[in-house]
């Protein structure tokens, strides 16, 4: 199975700050990588697939980049709707398809 | 407006059975392949099985294997799981998701979400 982990796993950060979140994957997963953001009470929403496309609709402080065992999530700017915990996925081995541990974002 | 609608998550206990559903509207349901993935409560996310556009296949994580079987009805716009031989740590928040490409078996990721079914398994 393929193993994702992120860094950090918590985040103290203001707004306006740039953020930026890593995923390391245990092998090697080219580009199929996907970026969830999860706020309490709801479900994930996908902000980010094959590593680097934003999802329709999300804003473009959103960005993604890697491929293959790195890769990174940025929030240029960050907002007060974006406090919430991240993770990513990878889509290339499976089954299982698998979700890294997440990264709490938080004041 | 695309929505996915879970229902059938209750309190069982270890050794019982259940079945959740999703019932999908908005968007052309047998053209997707169809996810379940869970949450405990306060923890991460928890990838459970899949069923391509066409039931032709479907795959489970490990920890589900050999007890819940995931199946679609095309004609319902409807998915499913039958969860047997339930234990407690199946307990969680179980999402249906959507695949995110057209006839895809896995796509680029999971682009629908519903809001999740409590199953609580409790002696």
């Amino acid at each position: 199975d393929i193993q994702l982990t992120q860094s950090p796993s918590f985040l103290s950060a203001s707004v306006g700050d740039r953020v930026t979140i890593t995923c390391r994957a245990s092998q090697d997963i080219k580009n199929y990588l996907a970026w969830y953001q999860q706020t309490p009470g709801k479900a994930p929403k996908l902000l980010i697939y094959a590593a680097s496309n934003l999802q329709s609709g999300v804003p473009s402080r959103f960005s993604g980049s890697g491929s293959g065992t790195e890769f990174t999530l940025t929030i240029s700017s960050l907002q007060p709707e974006d406090f919430a915990t991240y993770y990513c996925q990878q889509l290339n081995i499976y089954p299982p398809i698998t979700f890294g541990p997440g990264t709490k974002v938080d004041v | 407006e695309v929505q996915l609608v879970e229902s059938g998550g209750a309190v069982a206990q270890p050794g019982g059975s259940l079945r959740l559903s999703c019932a999908a509207s908005g968007f052309i349901f047998d053209d997707y392949t169809m996810h379940w993935v869970r949450q405990v409560p306060g923890k991460g996310l928890e990838w459970v099985s899949l069923i391509t556009w066409d039931s032709d296949t479907t795959y489970y994580g490990d920890s589900v294997k050999g007890r819940f079987t995931i199946s679609r009805d095309n004609s319902k716009n409807s998915l499913y799981l039958q969860m047997n031989s339930l234990k407690s740590e199946d307990t969680a928040l179980y999402f249906c998701a959507k695949d995110s490409l057209v006839g895809a078996t896995i796509g680029e990721g999971m682009d629908v979400w519903g809001l999740g079914t409590l199953v609580t398994i409790s002696s």
